[in-house]
């Protein structure tokens, strides 16, 4: 069954101190890795797409890696506006109408403070 | 500005009510997406749609119902048969074909009076 695993569940952060958040994920065949940020109360807001193994992307203080089975989060000196919820989503290989579907994990709420 | 709308922010329903929540997109996906979201859980697909007039089951469809006669709608009904209707439910949109990611209006939030 294809799954999706997040970790931790929540991290608190000091304003300043870089950390890594883990998606871990079991496909069948992965079509593309997702990073979303979700502010409380708001829909999640895309971060990046991550396509295949050795692939990274970046965004002014966070970086996006992914090996074959998980992808990492790299959060580098966050500020207190890095506070909110972060969700992992893959898309897998799948024949017929849910090629499209998204599985999602639970998240990682991330707290920084001044 | 380009974006998915949804209606109303916060609903509330009475014992055996049917209430509809709406969801607009002026992106032209063909593709849109209801999910519920709770507390501690991810995700989970309630019922998708690629193309007007089509949709399918998601994961936890039983007591919910949707309509796409249009592009860019894609109104999700939470019926009385939906014993525990209180959470979070967001809808999204996405080009179909390749790999894209899937934009989300900012949900409607369900209580039960």
């Amino acid at each position: 069954e294809d799954q999706v695993t997040q970790s931790p569940e929540a991290l608190r952060l000091q304003e300043g101190e870089s950390s890594s958040l883990n998606c871990s994920y079991t496909v069948s065949g992965l079509r593309g890795l997702f990073w979303y940020r979700q502010d409380p109360g708001k829909g999640p807001e895309f971060l990046f797409t991550l396509y295949s193994a050795g692939e990274e992307k970046e965004k002014e203080r966070l970086k996006a890696t992914l090996t074959k089975k998980e992808s990492f989060l790299h959060i580098t000196a966050p500020k207190p506006e890095d506070s909110a919820t972060y969700l992992c989503a893959v898309q897998a290989v799948e024949a017929g109408g849910s090629q499209g579907n998204l599985i999602f994990g639970k998240g990682t709420k991330l707290s920084v403070k001044p | 500005d380009g974006g998915i709308t949804q209606s109303p922010k916060y609903l509330f329903r009475k014992e055996g009510q049917n209430v509809t929540l709406s969801c607009e997109q002026n992106l032209n996906h063909d593709a849109m997406y209801w999910y519920r979201q709770d507390p501690g859980q991810g995700l989970r697909l309630i019922y998708y749609s690629q193309i007007v007039n089509d949709f399918q089951k998601g994961d936890i469809a039983e007591g919910y119902s949707v309509s796409r006669e249009k592009k860019e709608s894609f109104p999700l009904t939470v019926t009385s048969a939906q014993k525990n209707p209180t959470a979070f439910y967001l809808c999204a949109s996405t080009h179909t074909g390749g790999t894209q990611p899937q934009h989300f209006g900012d949900g409607t939030r369900l209580s039960i009076l």
